[in-house]
């Protein structure tokens, strides 16, 4: 079963503007992770931001983390429309490398 | 450092065969870990090997089924298949024995059950 949702499910904007993406999840974390997927591929990590902090800032992504409401989220700044892909937010408890994802924010970026 | 590598990238059975797909971690992980995608229930973990051992296991029928060989390869396998299984099976390693990093994911297995 999945940690939690995210939000949008999809989300349509114009290169240049600013994307962000929501993730709620449900347990207590060890970390929380982002990851891209372009169709039907493999993810690509993007980002992991620890339980102990609140941001956390990578190029154009600035990611933030709200534990005590168990949320998160991934802004893009300046998208271009290679940041056309799914993007999922996934966190780790203690078990190992089992990570629980959610069900992805689907983000197309027009020219 | 080559990437992640997962064979066969597509394949096609019929419900009642059984598959195997094969995983090769960046060289020196010794974590391997399983999901399955499907359009209904997203990213689900099926399993993890650390050093040839199972370590977590996700909650999958006993259909599905893995191993890690000592050279930290890794296969898993579906039996009896189901018009279910039809997925993007997709292969993560990872060089730490606990999550405290990036997963590396290889391309995938698309798996078509007819």
């Amino acid at each position: 079963s999945q940690q939690g949702e995210e939000d949008p499910q999809a989300l349509s904007i114009q290169e240049g503007e600013n994307a962000t993406m929501n993730c709620s999840y449900k347990t207590s974390i060890n970390n929380l992770q982002w990851y891209r997927q372009n169709s039907g591929r493999g993810l690509v990590h993007l980002i992991l931001i620890r339980s102990n902090e609140r941001e956390k800032h990578s190029g154009r992504l600035r990611v933030t983390l709200d534990t005590s409401k168990k949320s998160s989220s991934l802004l893009i700044t300046a998208s271009r429309a290679a940041d056309t892909a799914s993007y999922f937010c996934a966190t780790g408890g203690d078990a190992g490398n089992m990570l629980t994802f959610g069900g992805g924010t689907r983000l197309m970026v027009k020219p | 450092k080559a990437g992640v590598t997962q064979t066969p990238r597509y394949l096609i059975k019929t419900r009642g065969q059984q598959v195997t797909l094969s995983c090769s971690p960046i060289s020196g992980h010794r974590s391997v870990s399983w999901y399955q995608q499907t359009p209904g229930q997203g990213l689900q973990f099926l399993f993890e090997y650390f050093s040839e051992t199972q370590r977590n296991k996700g909650n999958f029928p006993g259909r599905f089924s893995g191993r890690q060989f000592s050279n930290s390869r890794s296969e898993m396998n579906v039996s009896t298949l189901e018009l279910g299984d039809s997925a993007l099976y997709l292969c993560a390693s990872s060089l730490k024995a606990i999550n405290t990093g990036e997963l590396f994911f290889g391309e995938g297995s698309r798996l078509t059950v007819l």
